[in-house]
Formats: C-alpha cells, structure tokens, sequence
C-alpha cells in the first residue's frame, strides 16, 4: 500500500535552513504530483508546494515562494523540500501527500505521518 | 485565493447522534470539495473527495453534498472513533485551501 515517511525536521534559529525528505514506496512514485502541506500547532491546513511527476511543473504558495524549494529524485523515490529563511511562523509539521490519483492531482489523498519543524532563537 | 468557512467551529454529540457539518467556499468551485477527518497527532484522512464520492475504506456512514459554493458532510450515526477534527478543501484552484476545522467532541 501507499507509504510516505517524512524526515528532516527539527529545531532551527531564525533565519536558518532544512532540507526536508519524504520516502515513498507502494506506487510508481513518478506517475504523481507530490505536495507538501503544512500545519502549525493546534492550527489549520496549508498547502505550500507541489511538482510534477517529472519535475518540471511546479508551484508554492505565496507564504513560502523565494524561500522554499521544491523538488524530486524518481529514482529514489523520493520528495524533497529545501527550507530558507525560516521564519519562527514558519514552525509547523510538514506533511507529503499523495494525490488521489495521476489525473485527480489536487486532492491530496495519502498522507506522511509529518515532521516537526520549529523556529525559534 | 479561494476562502473557505466552515461551521460550526465545534459541535457536541452523543454516540448515534446524525451530524451534519457545512463548508462556504468564496467563489464558485463546482464540485471540487474534499473532506478530512483528523485526530491529534494524527495526519489527516480523506473521507470524502468530489464533494459526495466515497473514499476507499472510509465508512458509508460518511457522506457528502452540494456544488457551487454550499457543501455539507454528514455523519449518519457517530460512533466513538469519529470523534475528531473535519476539514474541507478545495481541489478547484492553486492554492489548495482548507477551512478551519469543525471539532467533533463528545457530549
């Protein structure tokens, strides 16, 4: 079945950096776009990247653009999110997810179990 | 960017109870809406995507309606693990958006 494993998180200062990487297995992890959601302690929702299959498409939300990378290695069968900046509201769990489907790629069906990302000096 | 509302921002129930919870999106989204259920510490779940299609393995007390901007998520008869946080989203547009949250408690 659809697994997804977030790894990278931790405590970083303010205007430091992380790489985030999420493992998949159980499907051709090529065939999908891939996105990474967000949630900040005891908030919502927030969808802040995604990708192609093949990496060429690409899109983040305005939170995050300039700062935040996006990308992908097929042939791990891996995601990845490079973090900038970071800003102390940028302290959530980041989540991969996988779309429902390669042609219903906006309902982010299977999720990681997260990682825990906080910002403070 | 496309907002959406949900209410109640808490409800709660007893065992058995019908539940029924509703989502505003801003504009038009057609019937592009999704739910979520989410416990804590928990990633969230897709119950419901399409705005009334059933997920795999998600339970037929779970249903969904609407289009346009007005959806609703009904639970037929809660039981104790649904006691939790929904969310909607919508799929129309980039930015994904979600609402808020309607936690489920129990009374």
């Amino acid at each position: 079945q659809v697994q997804l494993v977030e790894s990278g998180g931790g405590l970083v200062k303010p205007g430091g950096s992380l790489r985030l990487s999420c493992a998949a297995s159980g499907f051709t992890f090529r065939d999908y776009y891939m996105n990474w959601i967000r949630q900040a302690p005891g908030k919502g929702l927030e969808w802040i990247s995604y990708i192609s299959g093949s990496g060429i498409t690409i899109s983040y939300a305005a939170s995050v653009k300039g700062r935040f990378t996006i990308s992908r290695d097929n042939a791990k069968n891996s995601l990845f999110l490079q973090m900038n900046s970071l800003r102390v509201d940028d302290t959530a769990v980041y989540y991969c997810a996988r779309p429902l489907s390669s042609r219903q790629w906006l309902v982010p069906a299977s999720w990681g179990q997260g990682t825990l990302v906080t910002v403070s000096s | 960017d496309i907002q959406m509302t949900q209410s109640p921002s808490s409800l709660s129930a007893s065992v058995g109870d019908r539940v029924t919870v509703t989502c505003r999106a801003s504009q038009s989204i057609s019937s592009n809406l999704n739910w979520f259920a989410q416990k804590p510490g928990k990633a969230p779940v897709l119950l419901i995507y399409d705005a009334s299609s059933l997920q795999d393995g998600a339970p037929s007390r779970f249903s969904g309606s609407g289009s346009g901007t007005d959806f609703t998520l009904t639970i037929s008869s809660l039981q104790p693990e649904d006691f939790a946080t929904y969310f909607c989203q919508q799929s129309y547009s980039i930015p994904l958006t979600f609402g808020p949250g309607t936690k489920v408690e129990i009374k």
